[in-house]
């Protein structure tokens, strides 16, 4: 089956690190990404990670990927007022023509 | 280049109206969606084409039709439109050899 599932909300103060997670249910995914929606803007794509590996960096952004457990996450270092947004896991699986199933998106707001 | 973008940016319509979403893309890509976002239900596929001459169902599919008109647009029409198509509609991108998808800027429409 296809479902992503993601918490619904992230509290962080500027300058710590925000951690946000993603469970999926469909082990042949191929690859996972992480976008970013600002306020009435649409998608940015942050971030990949190919279903074959344990972690990517990114500058500030560190995606691990747990493949027995099905989990995702999205580690943002010295987080920034500008980091506020929802953020959404997606998966992409060759089985389904590569099309993408997102997550239901977790707000993430940063506190001075 | 402009990537994805759309028309109209915001829309009121009446129940019952018709009217057209146009999206284009200038990068080439050979596959296009069609997504629409409501509060707290995360992006739901409507329609895509993988490729110039194809469309298929995604997820939530009744009250639309869909036009590829060329590599470039594709578009999206409601043609009764009713108030439980009040939502941001996003059209999105993805080249053929991988699965990110470059989204536009997302049409908000409300039908009252």
């Amino acid at each position: 089956g296809e479902d992503v599932e993601q918490s619904l909300f992230l509290s962080v103060r500027e300058g710590d690190s925000s951690v946000i997670n993603c469970t999926y249910t469909d082990s042949s995914s191929t690859y996972l990404y992480w976008y970013k929606q600002e306020p009435g803007a649409g998608l940015q794509l942050l971030t990949y990670i190919f279903s074959n590996m344990d972690m990517k960096q990114d500058q500030r952004l560190t995606v691990l990927l747990n493949k027995k457990d099905k989990h995702l996450s999205l580690r943002i270092a010295d987080t920034q007022t500008g980091d506020s947004a929802i953020y959404f896991c997606a998966e992409a699986f060759k089985a389904a023509g590569n099309k993408l199933t997102f997550g239901g998106g977790t707000r993430v707001l940063v506190k001075p | 280049n402009a990537g994805v973008t759309q028309t109209p940016k915001f829309q009121v319509l009446k129940t019952g109206q018709s009217m057209t979403l146009q999206c284009a893309q200038d990068m080439n890509h050979n596959s296009m969606y069609w997504y629409r976002q409501d509060p707290g239900m995360g992006l739901r596929l409507i329609y895509y084409s993988a490729s110039e001459g194809t469309t298929d169902k995604g997820e939530v599919p009744n009250g639309y039709n869909v036009s590829r008109l060329n590599k470039r647009e594709f578009s999206l029409r409601l043609e009764s439109a009713a108030p439980s198509q009040t939502s941001v509609y996003f059209c999105a991108s993805s080249p053929i050899t991988r699965a990110e998808q470059y989204f536009g800027p997302g049409t908000r429409l409300t039908v009252t």
